[in-house]
């Protein structure tokens, strides 16, 4: 069965704290995101990565980088923490070279992460 | 950037009841595919309709595409309690290597 695992349901992290968001696929997916989601405003997209060692900014990029060393692992990393960071974070994979080709994106269960 | 979205934000019906959600978007698309969220949790896929499609059907769901008026619809027919989450709209475009966009959600309430 398909399966993103989030390392880390419930985080809370201090102010100006470096903070690993973990995440792997078992699917072999080309194709890693990372979402977050705030109440009234949707997911939106943080960074995507199509293969190893490549990413991309998605909409919202400020204050975040990304790792994809290997091709079923994709790191999120705060390396600051600021309180408007506090959210729920969503990894998702997707199979495939182009998401125009109609395949299901997976989630994860999501990262809770408070910065206080 | 492009976005679906949803309408209505909220949605609260009885169970027996069916229950629509629409989603709006901006640009010629590939596929439009929904999913629900139960609270607290990830997203699951529900349902891909292709660009070339106007109807499609899964058990108690019911999805149409207008691409001329740039739009889509959920039906769930004869809701449960079960159904209680938010459902979102997902978009692709053409170019290559670009992410799913979602829109912000429509939060549905089925009461028993």
């Amino acid at each position: 069965d398909v399966k993103v695992t989030q390392s880390s349901r419930y985080l809370v992290k201090r102010t100006g704290e470096k903070v690993f968001l973990e995440c792997v696929q078992d699917m072999d997916h080309e194709n890693m995101f990372w979402y977050r989601q705030d109440p009234g405003l949707g997911l939106r997209l943080i960074y995507f990565s199509y293969d190893v060692k490549m990413k991309e900014k998605g909409d919202i990029p400020e204050g975040y980088s990304v790792s994809r060393e290997k091709k079923e692992r994709f790191s999120l990393i705060l390396e600051s923490a600021s309180t408007n960071q506090t959210s729920m974070y969503l990894c998702a994979s997707i199979r495939g070279g182009s998401t125009g080709s109609g395949n299901t994106i997976y989630f994860g269960e999501g990262s809770w992460l408070t910065v206080v | 950037s492009q976005q679906g979205e949803e309408d209505p934000q909220a949605l609260s019906i009885q169970e027996g009841e069916n229950a629509t959600m629409n989603c709006s978007y901006k640009t010629s698309i590939n596929n439009l595919q929904w999913y629900r969220q139960n609270s607290g949790r990830g997203l699951v896929h529900l349902i891909l309709i292709r660009s070339n499609e106007r109807e499609k059907h899964s058990g108690r769901l019911r999805v149409t595409l207008d691409t001329s008026k740039k739009s889509s619809s959920l039906l769930i027919t004869a809701s449960r309690a079960a159904d209680t989450a938010s459902y979102f709209c997902a978009t692709d475009f053409p170019q290559a290597g670009t992410a799913l966009i979602f829109g912000k959600g429509t939060t549905l309430s089925v009461s028993s």
